[in-house]
């Protein structure tokens, strides 16, 4: 499977930028997710890049670069309701099909 | 469309008992994944199934299981609980096999074992 590094915690102040960093190992990579996980919820998908570049969904954007094996969520004009965690996830080949490798998750604290 | 739906929402278990957890995937949607998530390990890939097959499975022991049935719900057992089991076990539904795919969380079962 493949390891997946992503910083514990971050936090930042309400209305500024934000960069989460992801970094993965590139063997049978195919394609990185980015997940939202508030406290006691479940999941919500965010994003989904295969090709390098960024791909922006209005204050969310995400970035890849296939050769580096590293990605982006970068959140701008932060709000109090993105304080959560935030799950990448490496799709790659597993025993049978493609499967989703997370990694432990950043925990995003937004302060007024 | 109703979202992904799990049962029981919490359960407590003891040590050696066994638990079976039912999902629900979104109506339409074929395959279902079951995760585990722990503090320490983070989410973790248990198994998927696809039309009643298990397609991948993760690396966990022997005690874990799952099975889908035609109207693709599936349900996940653990057998002779551990405490290191105790976890919040979530499922998630896709429309197709397509790996890339947005899979659909349902809100999880907590299980604890005393």
């Amino acid at each position: 499977g493949q390891n997946i590094d992503q910083p514990t915690e971050m936090t930042a102040t309400e209305g500024a930028i934000v960069q989460i960093n992801c970094t993965y190992q590139t063997s049978g990579f195919n394609g990185l997710f980015w997940y939202q996980q508030h406290a006691g919820e479940a999941p919500t998908f965010l994003s989904y890049n295969v090709l390098d570049g960024l791909e922006e969904k209005g204050r969310f954007s995400s970035f890849l670069s296939r050769s580096k094996g590293y990605s982006y969520l970068l959140l701008k004009e932060l709000q109090m309701k993105d304080s959560a965690s935030y799950l990448c996830a490496s799709l790659s080949p597993g025993a049978g099909s493609y499967q989703l490798t997370f990694g432990k998750g950043t925990k995003l604290s937004v302060i007024p | 469309k109703a979202g992904v739906t799990q049962t029981p929402r919490y359960l407590i278990k003891t040590r050696g008992q066994q638990v079976t957890l039912s999902c629900s995937p979104i109506s339409g949607h074929r395959s279902v994944s079951w995760y585990q998530q722990t503090p320490g390990q983070g989410l973790q890939f248990l198994f998927e199934y696809f039309s009643e097959t298990q397609r991948n499975k993760g690396n966990f022991p022997g005690r874990f299981s799952g099975r889908q049935f035609s109207n693709s719900r599936s349900e996940m057992n653990v057998s002779t609980l551990e405490l290191g089991d105790s976890a919040l076990y979530l499922c998630a539904s896709r429309e197709t096999g397509a790996p890339n795919n947005e899979q659909f969380f349902g809100p999880g079962t907590r299980l604890t074992v005393l």
